[in-house]
């Protein structure tokens, strides 16, 4: 069960749109659709802002979206904002309730 | 809203056992709709699942540390538990303890999280 491959950073400024994937295996984000994303500021515990690949939890900014094509899943962040300055993280089911995260990118506004 | 608070010793020694316990306020630990679960994140680098238990003992571990680690409940004082023996300075960590679903399969509550620093 190997770490899915992110990016290591993506940076973009603010209004513009960024998008941060997530490759995975048959084994997990191709045959499953429930790919979840978490967003992780400096010191303090990741926030789940999608699941089931691109369903967002209540007070989830709509600026977030998610997407799968494949073994590759996608993070969008539409109209960059200084706060979405953070570290985030996609997991991937994996069968047999095992899980496997991503290798994290850290998105800087410039 | 449900609360999950780790503890347990900041520092353990080389080839010991770590121990942390997480407590769970808020809501029970024996619902049927969820399962407990710890996850860790080494200093400057990735998250990473170590395992999950339901409050009826059933347990699932990640391969690569299925040998060292032991996950338990206690729902009498609504807390579950993590051991991970023969500790290295590989397992030098911040540990969350997470609450995911039994029907859906997200991570939806975490703990602020516990550094556990491995050092003699």
């Amino acid at each position: 069960q190997s770490a899915l491959t992110q990016p290591a950073s993506v940076s973009g400024s603010p209004g513009q749109s960024i998008s941060i994937s997530c490759t995975g295996t048959n084994s997990d984000v191709g045959n499953y659709n429930l790919v979840s994303w978490y967003q992780q500021h400096p010191g303090i515990a990741p926030k789940l802002i999608i699941y089931d690949g691109n369903k967002r939890p209540s007070g989830v900014s709509n600026r977030f979206s998610g997407s799968k094509s494949g073994k590759t899943a996608s993070l969008t962040i539409s109209g960059l904002q200084a706060e979405d300055e953070a570290d985030y993280f996609c997991c991937s089911y994996a069968g047999s309730s095992t899980y496997v995260f991503g290798t994290g990118t850290k998105v800087t506004v410039v | 809203q449900m609360h999950l608070q780790e503890s347990g010793p900041g520092l353990v020694k080389p080839s010991e056992t770590l121990s942390l316990t997480c407590t769970v306020s808020g809501g029970s630990i024996s619902s049927s709709d969820y399962y407990w679960g710890w996850i860790r994140q080494p200093p400057g680098k990735g998250l990473e699942w170590i395992g999950s238990i339901y409050y009826r003992g059933f347990t699932y571990y990640s391969p690569s540390l299925n040998s060292r680690v032991t996950i338990s409940v206690d729902t009498s004082k609504s807390q579950f538990s993590l051991k991970v023996t023969s500790v290295t300075a590989a397992d030098t960590a911040v540990y969350y303890c997470v609450r995911l679903g039994r029907t859906y399969y997200y991570f939806d509550s975490w703990g602020q999280g516990t550094l556990v620093t491995v050092s003699s």
